[in-house]
């Protein structure tokens, strides 16, 4: 099975500072997707990234952006001009294309933005 | 749309009783799946249906049981409920094989007293 592994339990960061949230997986697949979910205390899960190994070019969604090292197993997300809505946990998921497409998610990074 | 709904919001069991969490949906989705989370953990898929009638185990699957009988549906049932199965469970479901975005339930609050 594949694994997820978010090595940082909490990170903080300065609002308006940019702040880079780890992730490193392990997979035999050879094409898979990778995502980054953002989870507020409401409990909803907010898709915020994804990223398909088969591309090359890092994925960006306006102030997130993702630095995605296939041959590494390492997928971070980049978080710019952080705003005090960023605060929330945020989840590392891998989702693979076998039957079923089975999503696996990282313990995630609890992410405090200070004033 | 509602989307992913997801009864009850909360629910506290004793030891050994059974109930079942309902998870409907209204995009006309092909996948659809159970997760658990445990505190401070991240979600681990307990089972998912690829399609009606068709049902498979996930990470976690002990305790639980599922069925899918329509597109719509697919409730969640624990028999014989245990301590540890204290969680936070979610449904959600996606399009198909092609579609990358899994849409979320609320989430159901379980506690086993």
């Amino acid at each position: 099975a594949q694994t997820v592994t978010q090595s940082q339990p909490e990170m903080s960061v300065q609002e308006a500072e940019t702040v880079t949230l780890s992730c490193t997986y392990d997979t035999s697949e050879s094409d898979y997707y990778l995502f980054w979910y953002k989870q507020p205390p409401s409990r909803q899960m907010i898709l915020v990234i994804r990223q398909e190994a088969y591309k090359q070019q890092n994925a960006t969604e306006n102030r997130f952006s993702v630095n995605f090292q296939k041959a590494a197993k390492s997928f971070s997300l980049k978080i710019s001009d952080s705003q005090l809505g960023d605060a929330a946990m945020y989840f590392c998921a891998y989702r693979s294309l076998g039957t079923g497409n089975q999503f696996y998610f990282g313990t995630g990074t609890s992410l405090t933005v200070i004033p | 749309n509602a989307g992913v709904t997801q009864t009850p919001k909360f629910r506290i069991l004793k030891i050994g009783q059974s109930m079942t969490l309902q998870c409907a949906q209204d995009m006309n989705h092909n996948y659809m799946y159970w997760y658990r989370q445990d505190p401070g953990m991240g979600l681990k898929l307990i089972y998912y249906s690829v399609g009606a009638g068709i049902t498979d185990k996930g990470e976690v699957p002990n305790g639980y049981n599922v069925s899918r009988s329509t597109t719509e549906d697919f409730p969640l049932r624990l028999e014989l409920a245990a301590p540890s199965q204290t969680s936070v469970y979610f449904c959600a479901s996606k399009q198909g094989a092609s579609s990358y975005e899994q849409y979320f339930g609320p989430g159901t609050r379980l506690t086993v007293t």
